[in-house]
């Protein structure tokens, strides 16, 4: 079975510009949440979304936006990128929103200069 | 509100020694407590988690951390230490909000193995 999924693996931005990251959950798995983790932190909450709809919203300002699609799958928007922005982005999938357990993907590295 | 304090940024250990990653955790209600280890440019990968029951758990690659209520701690360990093992480890704690489980993560301690 395939485990979570995120395109693209790279990329490289410049400040300003706005950036769409994706996730495909895990077959099955209705929740998607996303992180950023800053080079030598641990992963920062930035949403979860259950059945399309927001369950939860970490500490990060409007730039940040997200929707999950009816097969379940998810989209990362940042607007107007800053420099502060380049991080992994982590996508991680669980059955429903109220499962403890959740599977992460290898992220998107996103790199703004 | 939740938080997790993992000592030590990075533990140095030699190859066969006693593996003991630090963490300890802040929870105004029972905690999840979890351990990720997360290997250069990928993922988190789930160690092993704690959720109710017994409190010495038992993860994957020998893995095995124990929770100690009284004193708010999951520590990591592992009784000989690999090369393969060298990688970031976090330390995570959740609880219910509003029915979703939301991950705390602490701010990780490189393993780093000798050989």
């Amino acid at each position: 079975d395939a485990g979570v999924t995120q395109s693209p693996t790279h990329l490289i931005k410049t400040r300003g510009q706005h950036v769409t990251l994706r996730c495909s959950p895990i077959s099955g798995h209705k929740s998607v949440s996303w992180y950023q983790q800053v080079l030598g932190q641990g992963p920062q909450f930035i949403f979860q979304y259950y059945e399309k709809e927001e369950r939860g919203r970490g500490n990060f300002p409007d730039r940040f936006s997200a929707r999950q699609f009816p097969n379940y799958s998810s989209e990362l928007n940042v607007n107007a990128l800053l420099l502060g922005d380049s991080a992994l982005y982590l996508c991680a999938s669980s059955l429903v929103s109220s499962s403890y357990e959740q599977y992460f993907g290898p992220g998107t590295r996103l790199t703004v200069t | 509100a939740q938080s997790v304090t993992q000592l030590g940024s990075h533990v140095s250990v030699s190859e066969g020694a006693l593996v003991l990653l630090r963490c300890n955790y802040s929870s105004s209600v029972p905690p999840y407590l979890f351990w990720y280890v997360q290997y250069p440019n990928q993922g988190l990968q789930l160690l092993l988690k704690y959720t109710t029951g017994a409190t010495l758990v038992k993860g994957i690659n020998g893995f095995e951390a124990e929770f100690k209520k009284s004193e708010t701690s999951f520590h990591l360990t592992k009784p000989s230490a690999h090369m393969s093992d060298a990688a970031e480890y976090f330390c995570a704690v959740s609880a219910s909000s509003g029915g979703s489980y939301i991950p705390t993560f602490g701010r990780g301690t490189s393993l780093i193995v000798h050989p």
